[in-house]
């Protein structure tokens, strides 16, 4: 049991360049989220997924695009990264809206 | 503008004596707090939580207070170890927004030996 992953743990894009982001949990749990951690500040949820095929905007949504077409898996993407995305970007999962959230260790993202 | 605040970025304590890691938050329509721990290069891990029918819970070492009229929760760890040591995050929640909790800047609390 691998509880939540992501890939990669760490990446340098250019501005402009795009990536995707990959968060996989097996714990079979159907919220899923993805925030990031800037210095001086807490984890923000950027987007946030309630089921397969669902996906909803959270504090920060601009400039990311996400998808769950599996249950286990959420996605998240750039499609122009900018400098202003430079962060630690968290994973998490959970049962349900009041259940506790299970993080991954974290993708540390630099925009050069 | 953060609605939740945790003023104290750092907090270094001897081990056996109290951590008392505190938190603040501005939005009165929160009901729901919880306290996430960690340690470098990892994820956050639950620790405890508390909603606002109840102003004390307590698991083992940890205690969350809270104060509602204050908007004011704290976390206790009684007697601190030196695997204490991490940063703290307080998060808060409303009942008709659970999926969107708000994080507190961090604590980074040191218990030394």
């Amino acid at each position: 049991n691998a509880g939540v992953t992501q890939t990669p743990k760490f990446r340098v894009l250019k501005t402009g360049q795009s990536m995707t982001l990959l968060c996989a949990q097996d714990m079979n749990h159907e919220y899923m989220y993805w925030y990031r951690q800037d210095p001086g500040m807490g984890l923000r949820l950027i987007h946030y997924s309630v089921g397969e095929g669902t996906t909803a905007k959270g504090e920060v949504p601009d400039g990311y695009n996400v998808s769950r077409l599996k249950k286990q898996n959420f996605l998240l993407g750039l499609e122009s990264a900018a400098p202003s995305q430079t962060s630690v970007y968290f994973c998490a999962s959970s049962l349900g809206p009041e259940e506790t959230q299970y993080f991954g260790p974290g993708t540390r993202l630099l925009v050069l | 503008d953060q609605q939740v605040k945790q003023n104290s970025p750092s907090l270094s304590v001897q081990e056996g004596r109290i951590s008392i890691l505190n938190c603040d938050y501005t939005n009165s329509m929160f009901d729901y707090f919880l306290w996430y721990k960690k340690y470098p290069a990892e994820g956050p891990t639950f620790l405890i939580s508390i909603s606002s029918i109840k102003d004390k819970n307590e698991d083992g070492r940890f205690t969350v207070f809270l104060n509602k009229s204050a908007k004011h929760l704290s976390l206790h760890i009684v007697p601190s170890q030196p695997g204490d040591s991490a940063v703290y995050f307080c998060a808060a929640s409303d009942r008709y927004n659970f999926n969107k909790f708000y994080f507190g800047s961090g604590t980074k609390l040191n218990v030394k030996p």
